[in-house]
C-alpha cells in the first residue's frame, strides 16, 4: 500500500511567518505534487517535482517554494503566511509512467493563518 | 478559465437508487480521466479511471462512461450507499502534458437513507 504522511493534520501561524510543510512517500514515487484545496475551487496545483532537486510551478506558485533534497521528501514553504494562504494543503506522489498515473494523497493539512 | 467543470456543487441520492455524477471538459488533448472520492479531513483517493480509447470502465458498483464528442464524462454508482456520501472530484490530463492532472471543482454527493 502507498503511504503518503504529512508532517502536520491542523496547524496555526500569524502573518509573517515561516512555515514549512513536510510530506514523506513510502513507495519510491518519482513525482511528487503540492495542492491546495478551497471550497468551490477544488485542487489547485502549486508546484510538482519529476525529480530530486527538480521542481516545476503548478496553477498557483506565487507566495511559495518547495525543496526536494530527497526521492521520498518533498516540502512546501510559505516564505510569510498570509491570511490567504489559510487552506488545506494536500501532498500527492506517482510513479512516473506512459499515461498521466494515479496520484496518491496524504491525509492534508490544514493551516490556519491568522 | 477551467478545463474541467462539474457544474453541480452538491447532489442527493436516496439509498439503493443509482447517483449519477457530472464532468465535462474543454481540451479535447485530454486522453486520461480519473475520478477521485475525498471524505471531510481525509486525502482524496483513486476510485477509477478511464482512457480516451474507451467508452466505458465498470469496477464493481462503480461505472465511468466517456462520451469524447460531447467532451463529458460521468461516474454512475449503483446502488448507491450511506458510505458513498463524499466528495467527488473529476480529473483530466493529456499524455503530451508533464505529470499534471486538471481538477474539477467537486460534487458532494450525499446519500439519505
Amino acid at each position: 500500500d502507498v503511504k503518503v504522511t504529512q508532517s502536520s493534520r491542523y496547524l496555526v501561524k500569524r502573518t509573517g511567518e515561516k512555515v514549512f510543510l513536510e510530506c514523506v512517500q513510502d513507495m519510491d514515487h518519482e513525482n511528487m505534487f503540492w495542492y491546495r484545496q478551497d471550497p468551490g475551487l477544488g485542487l489547485r496545483l502549486i508546484y510538482f517535482s519529476y525529480d530530486v532537486k527538480m521542481k516545476e510551478k503548478g496553477d498557483i506558485p506565487e507566495g511559495y517554494s518547495v525543496s526536494r533534497e530527497k526521492k521520498e521528501r518533498f516540502s512546501l514553504i510559505l516564505e510569510s503566511a498570509s491570511t490567504n494562504q489559510t487552506s488545506m494543503y494536500l501532498c500527492a506522489s506517482s510513479h512516473r509512467g506512459l499515461l498521466a498515473d494515479t496520484q496518491y494523497f496524504g491525509p492534508g493539512t490544514r493551516l490556519t493563518v491568522l | 478559465d477551467q478545463q474541467v467543470k462539474q457544474n453541480s456543487p452538491s447532489l442527493s441520492v436516496q439509498e439503493g437508487r443509482i447517483s449519477i455524477l457530472n464532468c465535462d471538459y474543454t481540451n479535447s488533448m485530454f486522453d486520461y480521466f480519473l475520478w477521485y472520492k475525498k471524505y471531510p479531513a481525509e486525502g482524496p483517493t483513486f476510485l477509477i479511471s478511464i482512457s480516451s480509447i474507451k467508452d466505458k470502465n465498470e469496477d464493481g458498483r462503480f461505472t465511468v462512461f466517456l462520451n469524447k464528442s460531447a467532451k463529458h464524462l460521468s461516474l454512475h454508482i449503483v446502488p448507491s450507499q450511506p458510505g458513498d456520501s463524499a466528495v467527488y472530484f473529476c480529473a483530466a490530463s493529456a499524455s503530451s502534458s508533464n505529470y499534471q492532472l486538471i481538477w474539477g471543482a467537486g460534487t458532494k454527493l450525499i446519500i439519505k437513507p
